[in-house]
């Protein structure tokens, strides 16, 4: 059972650039939430969606940032005119609906993509 | 105030012992408490996961979480060289729409052999 996927691993962009960041949640998994890891720094929470919903995205910047989960496809979060604060570690992880229809609390991280902003 | 606190070490022990990691918190509506593995430029790796107060054991591995003084603890018997990462406590609240995870900011371990 494949885990969770993120492309692309490494990511550089100039600043002003649009950064494009994949996840794909495990298999059965219909939860996504994104975290950023600034360096030394734990992690943040971001968003947290559903297939077509988002669910909180209380932890997302007000301006730039914003995270779709389609139907058909993985999860994307876009930061646009990307700013050199942004430069972290961004990981994608999911959750499966637990017995009954009860959600799971358990997340399983992917590894992450890395966002260098030069 | 951090609404949880992780001491960031680095720690150091040598391989064979018993090895205690904790995390303090501040939001007493917490109700699951994990604890995540995170290897050097990996994603962080799910070891425990318990609900509410009391004990859980995996292998060597031991959860420990106490509500009234909201205080939760990891410890790694017979730590192992391979054991050398950093360990992130991670809690949520109950309710549906709140299970975003709320992390210390991670203790570094190294297991000396």
């Amino acid at each position: 059972n494949a885990g969770v996927m993120q492309n692309p691993r490494h990511l550089v962009r100039r600043r002003g650039q649009e950064a494009r960041l994949r996840c794909s949640p495990m298999k059965g998994h219909s939860h996504v939430y994104w975290y950023r890891q600034l360096p030394e720094e734990g992690l943040k929470f971001m968003v947290y969606l559903q297939k077509e919903n988002i669910i909180d995205e209380s932890g997302m910047p007000k301006e730039r940032f914003s995270a779709e989960f389609p139907k058909e496809g993985p999860s994307i979060l876009r930061i646009q005119q990307v700013v050199r604060g942004d430069s972290a570690a961004y990981f994608c992880a999911s959750s499966p609906l637990g017995k009954q229809g009860y959600r799971s609390y358990e997340q399983y991280f992917g590894p992450g993509t890395r966002l260098t902003v030069t | 105030q951090k609404e949880v606190e992780q001491d960031p070490g680095p720690l150091s022990v040598p391989e064979g012992a018993i090895v205690s990691l904790n995390c303090t918190y501040s939001n007493s509506a917490f109700q699951y408490f994990m604890w995540y593995r995170q290897y050097s430029r990996k994603g962080p790796e799910l070891l425990m996961y318990t609900y509410s107060s009391g004990n859980k054991e995996d292998g060597r591995f031991t959860a420990q979480v106490d509500k009234s003084s909201k205080y939760i603890s990891l410890f790694i018997r017979d730590s192992q060289p391979s054991d050398s990462a950093t360990y992130l406590c991670a809690m949520s609240l109950s309710n549906f729409g709140n299970e975003k995870l709320t992390f210390g900011t991670g203790t570094r371990l190294t297991i000396i052999p």
